[in-house]
């Protein structure tokens, strides 16, 4: 079955970094593009990047562009989420997720959700 | 990149039906046949409910059914359950971005 494990949240200061990883298993990794989707505490979704399929592109939210970097390694069925400079509002639960059709590198049909992990940021 | 347009929230009786809108622009809802809804249940991942404005995945009841007309999307959810209580989001793209609605919280009265 589908299977998508987000890990490496924690604790961390303002204006530090964090990499999150996502699992992947269940299905053929190099066919499916992944996303990354925040929701802050009892707020809603805020889509934040994708990586292709293919590997070849990679598209970010004008929130992140430049700070946060997704990327993959086939090797290990996983993708990364690179986060730089955090802030206080940035305290969210992360979700790795994967879109649903196969071959297509952006669509907004997340057909897969990963349980998520919370990233606090605080002082 | 701006977030599409979703009401706080909605209510209804068992057994009602009840319509939840989503506003984008010309550039995303307006542009695209990919519009989807998904249903959060406290403490539990998004699942998705409706994808390409009107299509439901296996195992979604078809009371839930969407629509779109020009820039704006609605999920009506038919005769009503308890279970249906939850929060309801939308999202859509432009091509290089994906956005989502504030989301709506539907109260089964």
């Amino acid at each position: 079955q589908v299977q998508l494990v987000e890990s490496g949240g924690g604790v961390v200061q303002p204006g530090t970094s964090l990499r999150l990883s996502c699992a992947a298993s269940g299905f053929t990794f190099r066919s499916y593009s992944i996303n990354w989707v925040r929701q802050n505490p009892g707020k809603g979704l805020e889509w934040l990047a994708v990586m292709s399929y293919d590997g070849s592109r990679t598209y970010y939210a004008d929130s992140v562009r430049g700070r946060f970097f997704v990327s993959r390694d086939i090797s290990k069925s996983t993708v990364y989420l690179q986060l730089n400079n955090l802030t206080v509002e940035e305290t969210a639960l992360y979700y790795c997720v994967r879109v649903q059709r196969a071959q297509k590198v952006i669509l907004p049909t997340f057909d897969y959700w990963g349980q998520g992990t919370l990233v606090t940021v605080s002082s | 990149q701006s977030a599409l347009t979703q009401p706080p929230s909605a209510s209804g009786f068992p057994g009602q039906s009840v319509t939840i809108s989503c506003t984008g622009s010309s550039s995303d809802v307006g542009n695209s046949n990919y519009v989807s809804w998904y249903q959060q249940h406290p403490d539990k991942a998004p699942k998705l409910l409706i994808y390409e404005v009107n299509q439901r995945p296996s195992g979604v009841p078809d009371r839930f059914s969407g629509s779109k007309s020009g820039n704006t999307a609605s999920l009506t959810v038919s005769g009503l359950q308890a279970e249906d209580e939850a929060q309801y989001y939308c999202n859509s793209y432009t091509g290089t971005s994906v956005m989502f609605g504030g989301g709506t919280k539907l109260t089964v009265l």
